[in-house]
This record gives C-alpha cells, structure tokens and sequence, in this order.
C-alpha cells in the first residue's frame, strides 16, 4: 500500500532556528512529491514540486530534497519566522490513469517569538 | 486572477439534505480534484476530472456526485447528505506535467457540517 508518513505531528522552534522537516513514503516509484503548506482555515498553498529526475528545489528560505532510494524527502526551512508557522504537508504523486497524489498527515510548526 | 474559488464557504445541513459545492477556475487547467480533509486523515480524493465532460472516481467516492460540464466549473453534490459527510471539502487544479500530477492548485475550502 503507498503511504506517506511525516513524523513528527507537531513542532516548537525559537524563531531563527534552522528546522527540517521529513517527509517518507513507502512505494519509491514516485513520480514527483510536492511540499504545501496549510494555515489554519485556508487551503493549501504549493511551496515546492521535486520531480523525481531532481534531487531538490529550492525558494528563498526554503529547501526540499527528495531521495526515491530511501524513500524520503525533507523541507529545510532556515532561519525561521514566526510567520512561518502552519502546516506543512508533503504528497507524493504516483502518476498512471489515476494521477494518484498521496498526501501525508502534516507537522504542525510553531515558531515562538 | 481568482485562481481556484468555491462556494459556499460554510454550510450546515441536515441529514438527508442535498447540496452542491462549486468550484470554478480560471487558470484553464485541465485537470480538477475535490478533496475531503479530516483530522488524522489527511486529505482524501472524493473525485476527479481529467477535462471537460469527464470525471472519474477517487478514494472515497460513495455518497458524493460530481459533474464538469464546463471545464472551469466542477461541482460536487451530496444527494443525501450523512452526518459522516461532515468535514472540509477542498478543490484542487493541476498545471499536469504528464505522466504524473504537477503543480496542484487549491481552493480555500469549504466547511460542511451536517447535523
């Protein structure tokens, strides 16, 4: 079965702290995985796509790798704001008919000030 | 540019209601997804259309109907709706780099309770 699993459920930072976050998935045949991320009662906003022929993305602050070998992916968010606190979702995408997008369960951040 | 908007943004209903959700885009993508998230389930697929006049069934389609009748409308209906029904219901485009998903687009979600 493909699941995708991000450990852990929640996290507290002091603000300028360096953070990963970890993303796993069970089937390597990925086509790409795609990081979001949520803040309370709105939808989901797209940070990063990987295609599985790259190795990371990266925007501004922000970093995603992606390893089909070991099933992982992780987002790197450096210096971080308390503005950055939300959750952050991965889903990888097994492609075919059904364009299957897996998404995990989040991390919820929380960034003191 | 609205991107991906629905409507309505919250709803209660009663059990054995009917109700319809829309979704409309106008980033003229093809391919359009309706998602339900519950706590400590992640967001599942209710359906999905891959073009206009097309639609197709995802993970959890029972209870629900969907139609794309124009390609930036995609509408869910709830016939009958349960209490098991009650949840957030997201809409979602894709820029689709075949062969697989790419850059997904979402709604703001739509909160249904039904009592």
């Amino acid at each position: 079965k493909q699941e995708v699993t991000q450990i852990p459920a929640a996290l507290s930072v002091p603000e300028g702290e360096n953070l990963v976050l970890n993303c796993s998935f069970t089937d390597s045949a990925i086509y790409n995985l795609q990081w979001f991320r949520q803040d309370p009662g709105k939808g989901l906003t797209s940070l990063l796509l990987i295609q599985s022929s790259q190795r990371e993305q990266t925007s501004g602050r922000l970093n995603a790798s992606l390893d089909k070998s070991s099933g992982r992916s992780t987002l790197y968010i450096a210096a971080s704001q308390p503005g950055d606190s939300a959750t952050y979702l991965c889903a990888g995408s097994y492609g075919g008919a059904t364009n299957k997008l897996i998404f995990g369960t989040g991390t919820l951040l929380a960034v003191q000030p | 540019n609205a991107g991906v908007t629905q409507t309505p943004k919250f709803r209660v209903l009663k059990t054995g209601q009917s109700m319809t959700l829309l979704c409309a885009q106008d980033m003229n993508h093809e391919y359009m997804y309706w998602y339900r998230q519950d706590p400590g389930m992640g967001l599942r697929l209710i359906h999905y259309s891959v073009g206009e006049g097309t639609t197709a069934k995802g993970e959890v389609p029972d209870g629900y109907n969907v139609s794309r009748l124009k390609k930036q409308n995609f509408l869910l209906g709830l016939e009958s709706a349960a209490p098991s029904q009650t949840s957030v219901y997201f809409c979602a485009t894709d820029r689709v780099w075949a062969p697989s998903t790419g850059e997904l687009f979402f709604g703001e979600g739509s909160r249904l309770t039904v009592l």
